[in-house]
């Protein structure tokens, strides 16, 4: 499985935009690149997933190079509900769907 | 749907009492996920299942923890004998996996948080 790397905290303001890039320089042809989100006292929970180019949904946006040795996960206008820890996981679909979390990066929004 | 249940939702016990985890997946799901969270460690996969049956257990951290799925709605992971070191927060997750699709979601519980004094 290939490793991620993205930053362990960022801080940012309400209103701004959040651009938190990730990292996957093993990545394989097969692979998926998924975006999670865990508030305090939660489980993660999905955001957003891509193979290449940019995926949009009314979470957040997903920006993937053509190299794809990296994405990052764009959260526009953030509020203080988006202070959360964010995990990329990088896999495929073909196994039998095991994923492996990191660190994530620890989100806080300031009024 | 209610989402993926857990109980409890904490859970205080002695070094040596066993513990006992519940997991009710979504229904129609046919994977489940136990994961362990800790500050030091992060999220661990300890085990999943394939339609009730365990695939991957690598992640559990030794004898003590065993893991049983009897249906396809219910799950358990239990801990015999506890020690204070498997406090942590444990999920259970649960997905549907669909032929010729990507990587799927997975769904997450709320959690229990199990503190072993």
């Amino acid at each position: 499985l290939a490793k991620t790397t993205q930053p362990i905290s960022m801080d940012s303001y309400e209103g701004q935009e959040v651009n938190i890039t990730c990292s996957h320089n093993n990545i394989a042809t097969n692979d998926y690149i998924t975006w999670y989100q865990q508030f305090p006292s939660q489980g993660p929970r999905f955001i957003i997933q891509g193979y290449k180019t940019k995926v949009t949904n009314e979470v957040a946006s997903l920006f993937i190079p053509a190299d794809r040795k990296s994405s990052t996960l764009s959260l526009p206008r953030v509020s203080l509900s988006d202070t959360a820890v964010y995990y990329c996981l990088v896999g495929d679909g073909s196994s039998a769907s095991k994923i492996i979390f990191g660190s994530g990066t620890r989100l806080s929004i300031r009024p | 749907d209610a989402g993926v249940i857990q109980s409890p939702r904490h859970e205080v016990t002695e070094m040596g009492q066993e513990v006992t985890l519940r997991c009710k997946p979504i229904s129609g799901h046919d994977y489940l996920f136990w994961y362990r969270q800790t500050m030091m460690r992060g999220l661990e996969l300890l085990i999943y299942f394939n339609n009730n049956v365990p695939i991957d257990d690598s992640g559990m951290p030794e004898d003590r923890f065993s893991a049983k799925m009897p249906n396809a709605s219910f799950s358990t992971l239990k801990i015999q004998p506890s020690e204070p070191r498997d406090s942590a927060v444990y999920f259970c997750a649960s997905t549907l996996k669909r032929e010729g699709r990507s990587r799927e979601t997975q769904y997450f519980g709320p959690g229990t948080r199990l503190l072993v004094l």
